[in-house]
């Protein structure tokens, strides 16, 4: 089943404009990853945000996380050609060190930068 | 540092065989990791493997199964192949157990079961 569900599915956009995608979950998590994928290759991963925090910057990257509403942005700022890929949520939910952890992705944003 | 390395890349079987994909995770990983990944959907988690033991299982069949050796390396298994196995099965590693640490992904393995 999917935790997170990616909003919106696609997006094109301006190379040069800023491209916002929000992730919702439905349990309590420890943390949220998001990930980026170029066509069908490995996953890239771009930043971790804990549930104790609620906003981090990694370059042109900007996440915000809202616990109580379930909810995670990814903000990229000054897109290019290149951001063009599928970008992930991810969550942790699991609720011990020994238990089931696995990270509970959602069904992607497909994010399309025209030049 | 090499990242997480998968082979193969790429694997044509047909149904009812047996395939093997292999995982290297980074270098000092102890933690590894398998997603399936089908077309257009996101990776679902297969298994878990930290310390050679497995601590994490998925909802998929008995036909998959898994193991992590002294060197941390790990093998997915799938017997009994369907169509609908075909997917990109993908890798991950991290340097402690589970997913409360960044997850590096290898590259995949794409399969195609005919």
């Amino acid at each position: 089943s999917q935790q997170g569900e990616e909003d919106p599915q696609a997006l094109s956009i301006q190379e040069g404009e800023n491209a916002t995608m929000n992730c919702s979950y439905k349990t309590s998590i420890n943390n949220l990853q998001w990930y980026r994928q170029n066509s069908g290759r490995g996953l890239v991963h771009l930043i971790l945000i804990r549930s104790n925090e609620r906003e981090k910057h990694s370059g042109r990257l900007r996440v915000t996380l809202d616990t109580s509403k379930k909810s995670s942005s990814l903000l990229i700022t000054a897109s290019r050609a290149a951001d063009t890929a599928s970008y992930f949520c991810a969550t942790d939910a699991s609720s011990s060190n020994f238990g089931n952890e696995k990270l509970t992705f959602g069904t992607g944003t497909r994010l399309t930068i025209i030049p | 540092d090499a990242g997480v390395t998968q082979s193969p890349t790429h694997l044509i079987k047909t149904r009812g065989q047996h395939v093997t994909l292999r995982c290297s995770p980074i270098s000092g990983h102890k933690s590894v990791s398998w997603y399936q990944q089908v077309l257009g959907q996101g990776p679902q988690f297969i298994f878990q493997y930290y310390e050679k033991e497995e601590r994490g299982r998925g909802n998929f069949p008995d036909r998959f199964s898994a193991r992590q050796f002294p060197n941390y390396s790990s093998e997915l298994n799938v017997n009994a192949l369907l169509l609908g196995d075909s997917a990109l099965y993908l890798c991950a590693s991290s340097l402690l157990q589970g997913a409360r640490e960044t997850q590096y992904f290898g590259p995949g393995t794409r399969l195609l079961v005919l």
